[in-house]
């Protein structure tokens, strides 16, 4: 079965510094896209960053990375000088090429101290 | 932008009431997804629809149905609302796979209260 797990349901880190979120998935397919979703307290669920499994080099968006390591199904997001409009839950999702159904982690909500 | 619209934001029902879930999507896309979203639980999903009048159960389908009779709308109906359905709800559209847009965009989601 196809799974995504985000071993930290939640994070803090101090306004400007960096933090990575962690994000494991499990899959028998070779091409596929990983995602990054945001989601503010009541506010709706928007897109950060997208990662396709073929290309080896990790996606940038602004203060947004990822560190992708395909053999090892790992999917981690950097979010460098964090601001307090970062503080959200952040899902990790997998969805495979040949398919569209998008398969998303528990979340991981992450703090952001001033 | 894609807009996804929820019809309501809140609502709070009676046990064993009919309860309905509209989702408006405004850029034809051919998929629509219906996810619940509960705390410690991330999102899963209840149903799928690649295409008008079709449907795919995904990993929750009991005790919810679904209709989708034209393109942009996709409703999620509770036959007979049960307290353990109070969760916030997500509805997600998509443009079909096989092109480089592949990310879904989100309503606002509707949390249901059942009472």
């Amino acid at each position: 079965a196809q799974t995504v797990t985000q071993s930290q349901p939640e994070m803090s880190v101090q306004e400007a510094e960096t933090v990575t979120l962690s994000c494991t998935y499990d899959t028998s397919e070779s091409d596929y896209y990983l995602f990054w979703y945001k989601q503010p307290p009541s506010r709706q669920m928007i897109l950060v960053i997208r990662q396709e499994a073929y290309k080896q080099q990790n996606a940038t968006e602004n203060r947004f990375s990822v560190n992708f390591q395909k053999a090892a199904k790992s999917f981690s997001l950097k979010i460098s000088d964090s601001q307090l409009g970062d503080a959200a839950m952040y899902f990790c999702a997998y969805r495979p090429k040949r398919d569209d159904k998008i398969i998303f982690g528990k979340g991981t909500r992450l703090h952001i101290l001033p | 932008d894609v807009k996804v619209t929820q019809s309501s934001r809140y609502l709070v029902k009676r046990t064993g009431e009919k309860v309905f879930l509209e989702c408006v999507q405004d850029m034809d896309h051919e998929n629509m997804f219906w996810y619940r979203q509960d705390p410690g639980l991330g999102l899963r999903l209840i149903y799928f629809s690649y295409d008008v009048k079709m449907k795919e159960k995904g990993d929750i389908p009991e005790g919810y149905s679904v209709s989708r009779e034209k393109k942009e709308r996709f409703s999620l109906i509770l036959e007979s609302a049960s307290t353990n359905q109070t969760s916030m709800y997500l509805c997600a559209s998509s443009i079909a796979s096989g092109t480089h847009h592949t990310e879904a965009f989100f309503g606002q989601g509707t949390r249901l209260t059942v009472v």
